[in-house]
Order: structure tokens, then sequence, then C-alpha cells
């Protein structure tokens, strides 16, 4: 059974820091694109970064350019978004989706709340 | 950035009756390379994720009742529900996977009329 379990989640201060963890299990982790998609309470879905296969390449959304990093560990078989100088707009659930060519598998989220 | 934008906003239908959603992308999402189209469809109810119902445009994923279908091509897709059912009360987004960033559509609200 494909599992992807997101972790690390919290209430931060603005300019805070959080990391989020997203465990895989059920497929072959080390072949699929990672990715990270955000939904604010009661708004729609958007992209926040990706990583590739091997960890060599990622993007990220305009917003979060500079503040937010993806990484992986194909050994540990999870991806990571550190997130640093938190803003109150970034606050939101957080998905990790795991990509074969489609995005296939969700996780079920994690909730990021900035707030002092 | 492609731009997905859906219609309606909202939809309520009588059980049993068609339910039709559309999608349009600012630009193609068609590779002609794989013939395809990298075009998914979404459910999602309150407090859950989203669940992937169609992929590639028209492919069902498993265990998606066949009352779901997807349509289209290019930059113009369908999301039908061919008989609605209580249970299918939710809202439903279109992606576009054919290019980084992927973009969502803004999400259609479907209720029972």
């Amino acid at each position: 059974e494909v599992q992807l379990v997101e972790s690390g989640g919290g209430l931060v201060q603005p300019g805070g820091s959080l990391r989020l963890s997203c465990a895989a299990s059920g497929f072959t982790f080390s072949s699929y694109w990672m990715h990270w998609v955000r939904q604010a309470p009661g708004k729609g879905l958007v992209w926040v970064s990706r990583v590739n296969s091997d960890g060599s390449s990622a993007m990220y959304m305009d917003s979060v350019k500079g503040r937010f990093t993806i990484s992986r560990d194909n050994v540990k078989n999870t991806v990571y978004l550190q997130m640093n100088s938190l803003r109150a707009e970034d606050t939101a659930v957080y998905y990790c989706v795991a990509s074969g060519g489609w995005p296939g598998y969700w996780g079920q989220g994690t909730l990021v709340t900035v707030s002092s | 950035d492609i731009v997905m934008t859906q219609s309606p906003d909202s939809l309520a239908v009588s059980l049993g009756e068609r339910a039709t959603i559309n999608c349009k992308s600012s630009q193609s999402v068609f590779y002609s390379s794989t013939n395809k189209n990298s075009l998914a469809w979404y459910q999602q109810k309150p407090g859950q994720p989203p669940k992937l119902l169609i992929y590639w445009a028209s492919t069902r994923e498993s265990g998606v009742p066949d009352r779901f279908s997807g349509s289209g091509s290019g930059a113009d897709f369908t999301l039908t529900i061919s008989s609605l059912q209580a249970e299918d009360v939710a809202v439903y987004y279109c992606q576009q996977y054919y290019t980084n960033p992927w973009t969502f559509g803004q999400g259609t609200k479907v209720e029972i009329k």
C-alpha cells in the first residue's frame, strides 16, 4: 500500500522556521519526483516546490524562493521542506505529492500556522 | 505560468442527473511525442486531501467509479459525473502537470439541488 506521511507542521511565530518531512512507502521512491503543494484555509491548491528523483534539481514558487529549501533522502525514502523566515501568508496545509509521470500519490497533509 | 480556469465556480445538480465541469488552460498541455494531455482532475471533500480521479485527461484512477469521466484535448477539458450521487458533493479541481510550476484551477463546488 502506498503511503505518504507528512509531519513537522505546527504553530510558529512570524520569522520562525519549520522543517516538514514526508515519509514514503509502498513505491519506488527514488524513481519519483516529489512536490509540495499547499492550501491556505478555505482556498485552492497552490504548487510550492519540487525536487527531481536524485535530488540534483529543485524549483520553487516565486514567493518562497530564498526562504524554503526542498531536499530528499533516497535511503530514508523521505522528502523535506525547510521553511525559514515564515510569514502569515505561508499558513496552509502542506501536502507532499509523488509524481512518476503524473501526480499519482498525495499525502494527508500537515498544517502550518504562522501567527504571533 | 499556465493559467487554469474552471467553469462554473459552483454547480447544483439533482441526484441522478449529469454534472459537467469545464477547464481551460492558457496554453496547450498536449505532448505530441506521447500523444497525451498532461491534465488531472481531483475531488476534495472538507478536511480531506485531494483525491485523484482522472489523469492524462481521460484515464480513470483505480477504484474511481465509472460515472466519472474526463475528456478534451489541447487546452479544453471536461469532467463529467454521469449520474450524481450524494457522496459526490465536493470541490473539484483540474491541474496541469505539463510543465513546472504545476497549476490548478480555482475549483468548482458541486452541490445537490
